[in-house]
C-alpha cells in the first residue's frame, strides 16, 4: 500500500493564484516525520521543510506554509501568490520512527505556473 | 558548505559498458543513500548505508548492481553490464543517522544507456 499519496499529478496554475499541493500519508506509528522536497527542471531535488508527529501546528515561510492534520492524515503545502520560480515537481515524504533511515515518497506534484 | 557531489552528472553509455557513479556525502553525515528515479517508478531507494556499512539493499533491482562505501567520504555505485532499462536519474543523499533526520540530495547523475 502507498504510504503517501500525492493524488495531484499535475496542476497549473496562472501566476499570483494561490495553489495548494495535497499530501496524505498512512503509518501505524506514533512517532513518525514529513518532509516536502522541490525538485524544479533541473533536476536536484531540494529539501523545504520537515515537521515531526508532535507538531501540528502550521508553519509560514515567506510565500509557503504548510498545514498539519493528523485528523485527517495529510500534510498540505500552500503557495501563495505563486510565481513561475515555483514551477517544480513537488515530492511529499514519510520517514516512521520503527523504520529509521527509510523515507517513503509520494509520486510528487508537477506545478507549472503560467505567467 | 559543500552538499552531497556526485560525478558525473551526465553519462551516455552503451549496452553491456561497466557504469560507475560516485558520491561524496555532507561531511559528518553518517547515513547515505542511493535512490533511483524514473518517469515509471518514481523515487525507488537502492540501497542505504550508516557508518560505511550497508544496512538496507532490498532496492537493489539485481546482481548487475552494486555499491560501496570504503569510508566516509566516498561511495560508489555500479553496474554491470548496463541495460537500455538502466537510464534514470541516480541520486546520492545523505543525512546524520537518526531517526527522522533531514535527507540531503546530491544533483544526480543522469544515466543514458543506449
Amino acid at each position: 500500500a502507498q504510504k503517501v499519496t500525492q493524488a495531484q499529478t499535475e496542476i497549473s496554475v496562472v501566476e499570483k493564484e494561490d495553489v495548494t499541493l495535497d499530501c496524505v500519508y498512512e503509518t501505524r506509528d506514533t512517532t513518525y516525520y514529513l518532509f516536502w522536497y522541490k525538485q524544479p527542471p533541473s533536476g536536484e531535488l531540494v529539501f523545504l521543510i520537515r515537521r515531526n508527529s508532535f507538531d501540528e501546528q502550521n508553519e509560514i515561510s515567506g510565500r509557503y506554509s504548510w498545514n498539519f492534520q493528523k485528523s485527517t492524515s495529510s500534510f498540505n503545502f500552500t503557495i501563495t501568490a505563486s510565481q513561475v520560480v515555483d514551477s517544480a515537481v513537488y515530492f511529499c515524504a514519510l520517514s516512521e520512527a520503527t523504520t529509521g533511515n527509510q523515507f517513503y515518497f509520494g509520486t510528487g506534484t508537477s506545478l507549472t505556473v503560467i505567467p | 558548505d559543500a552538499g552531497v557531489i556526485q560525478s558525473p552528472r551526465h553519462e551516455v553509455t552503451e549496452m553491456g559498458q561497466e557504469v560507475t557513479l560516485r558520491c561524496k556525502p555532507i561531511s559528518g553525515h553518517n547515513s547515505l543513500f542511493w535512490y533511483r528515479q524514473t518517469m515509471m517508478r518514481g523515487l525507488e531507494l537502492l540501497i542505504y548505508f550508516n557508518n560505511n556499512v550497508p544496512i538496507d539493499d532490498s532496492g537493489m533491482p539485481e546482481d548487475r548492481f552494486s555499491a560501496k562505501m570504503p569510508n566516509a567520504s566516498f561511495s560508489t555505485l555500479k553496474i554491470q553490464p548496463s541495460e537500455p532499462r538502466d537510464s534514470a536519474v541516480y541520486f546520492c543523499a545523505s543525512s546524520t543517522t537518526g531517526v527522522g533526520n533531514t535527507i540531503y540530495f546530491g544533483e544526480g547523475s543522469w544515466l543514458t544507456v543506449v
